[in-house]
């Protein structure tokens, strides 16, 4: 699987954007990027996922580059609710035993402040 | 629907004693999965089950079993537990084992052995 890079702790204000970047230079043509948070003290919970263009579900956007390299998922009108882990993760889509499996690091600390 | 229950929610175990957690999923998912979360480490696969009748292994399985008892139930099993297996475990389940299919997680079980 692609390695991710994401910054370890952001802050956003409530009501505005919280934008958070994800690098992953060395994503292959067919790896998915898929977004999870983890809310204190609880399981993980899907956000979105995409292939090559930008995508949009009732909880947030997700735009990535026209390289691939990289991507931002977008809450844009965060609440306190908000505030969890973020996790920025790359699927390789078949083949081998990693076939399917979500692998996660370290995330990014996503603190929303009133 | 519940979506993925676990139970127990909470157990302190002696070192060398066995337990079985237990992880059911009432949203028809073919595929389920056991992860275990440890401070500064993300969440790391242990075992997961593509379809009923089938488990494999994944990052970390050494010291657990798992039982895959019918499309809805997944066990996880540690037969001597150590110290080092205190850890925050997650199940999971998704519709098929493929990349663009989410998972769901279930809200935890934490595990201390003494």
């Amino acid at each position: 699987d692609a390695k991710t890079t994401q910054p370890t702790s952001m802050d956003c204000a409530e009501g505005r954007a919280a934008n958070l970047p994800c690098n992953h230079s060395t994503i292959s043509g067919n790896e998915y990027v898929y977004w999870y948070r983890q809310i204190h003290s609880q399981g993980p919970q899907y956000i979105i996922h995409g292939l090559k263009n930008n995508e949009t579900n009732e909880m947030a956007s997700l735009i990535i580059t026209e390289d691939r390299k990289s991507s931002t998922l977008i809450l844009p009108h965060a609440t306190l609710r908000d505030t969890a882990v973020y996790y920025c993760i790359v699927r390789i889509p078949a083949g081998g035993t990693s076939y399917g499996k979500l692998t996660f690091g370290q995330g990014t600390i996503l603190t929303v402040h009133p | 629907n519940a979506g993925v229950t676990q139970t127990p929610k909470f157990q302190v175990l002696k070192t060398g004693q066995s337990m079985t957690l237990q992880c059911a999923q009432d949203m028809n998912h073919n595929s389920m999965y056991w992860y275990r979360q440890d401070p500064g480490m993300g969440l790391r696969l242990i075992y997961y089950s593509a379809s009923e009748g089938t488990t494999d292994k994944g990052e970390v399985p050494n010291g657990y079993n798992v039982s895959r008892l019918n499309k809805r139930e997944f066990s996880l099993r540690l037969e001597s537990a150590a110290p080092s297996q205190t850890s925050v475990y997650f199940c999971a389940s998704s519709l098929h084992h493929q990349p663009y299919n989410e998972q769901f997680f279930g809200p935890g079980t934490r595990l201390t052995v003494l």
